[in-house]
């Protein structure tokens, strides 16, 4: 499958755990974004990243969010001291820029549920 | 500032009738890009389209159109002959081009149900 990858698919956690996603874009894309959706919503911009360097982050990202991408490849988010409120599902997506950019291709989601 | 409006929240018809999704966007961009995405019950957004704000030409494939007016900011999104697997909620999204792509924003999203 060449497509982005996320894991795990599903997390429940008790509140105050932390938990940490991680996404595997597609190899040749240097552009690597994350978004939440909840509920009856359009997904959320959070942050993204060309190659290792995180460009933008959005002010939903609070302190207890924080994301990498320390090789430009794989990127992992990690959700501290979890809230109910944090129950959603997290997306990845990549993009390649060269070129002129291209179509932006989305994993299939990480839900989290916190209990 | 970016903004995409879906006014649509939930649409209901027969299979075989035509429906069409509405989407209006706001961008100071001159340069942006639009997209739909259709998300089925098992969460993956599917890629549909991307139009350039250049091209305002209609776009057709198979059962699916698209007319861009740029004069309205809309982009909307018609599916001929609708059929049950049509069924999922909808997605327009908008990303502005300056140096590059930037952050794709959302609109709320339409949930279309085709019922038998």
């Amino acid at each position: 499958d060449t497509g982005v990858s996320q894991d795990p698919r599903h997390k429940i956690t008790k509140r105050g755990q932390n938990v940490t996603f991680r996404c595997d874009p597609i190899s040749e894309h240097n552009r690597l974004y994350w978004y939440r959706q909840t509920l009856g919503q359009g997904p959320e911009f959070l942050t993204y990243f060309q190659n290792e360097a995180q460009l933008e982050k959005s002010r939903l990202l609070s302190d207890r969010f924080s994301a990498e991408r320390p090789k430009g490849s794989f990127s992992t988010l990690e959700i501290q001291r979890t809230e109910q409120g944090d129950s959603a599902m997290y997306l990845c997506a990549s993009l390649s820029v060269q070129g002129g950019g291209n179509t932006i291709y989305f994993g299939e989601g990480s839900w989290l549920t916190v209990v | 500032a970016q903004k995409v409006t879906q006014a649509q929240t939930e649409i209901s018809v027969v299979e075989k009738e035509d429906v069409t999704l509405d989407c209006v966007y706001e961008t100071r961009d001159t340069t942006y890009y639009l997209f739909w995405y259709k998300q089925p019950p098992s969460g993956e957004l599917v890629f549909l389209i991307r139009r350039n704000s250049f091209d305002e030409q209609n776009e057709i494939s198979g059962r699916y159109s698209w007319n861009f007016q740029k004069s309205t900011s809309s982009f909307n999104f018609t599916i001929t002959a609708s059929q049950v697997v049509d069924s999922a909620v909808y997605f327009c999204a908008l990303s502005g081009y300056s140096g590059g792509y930037q952050k794709v924003t959302f609109g709320t999203g339409t949930k279309l149900q085709v019922i038998p």
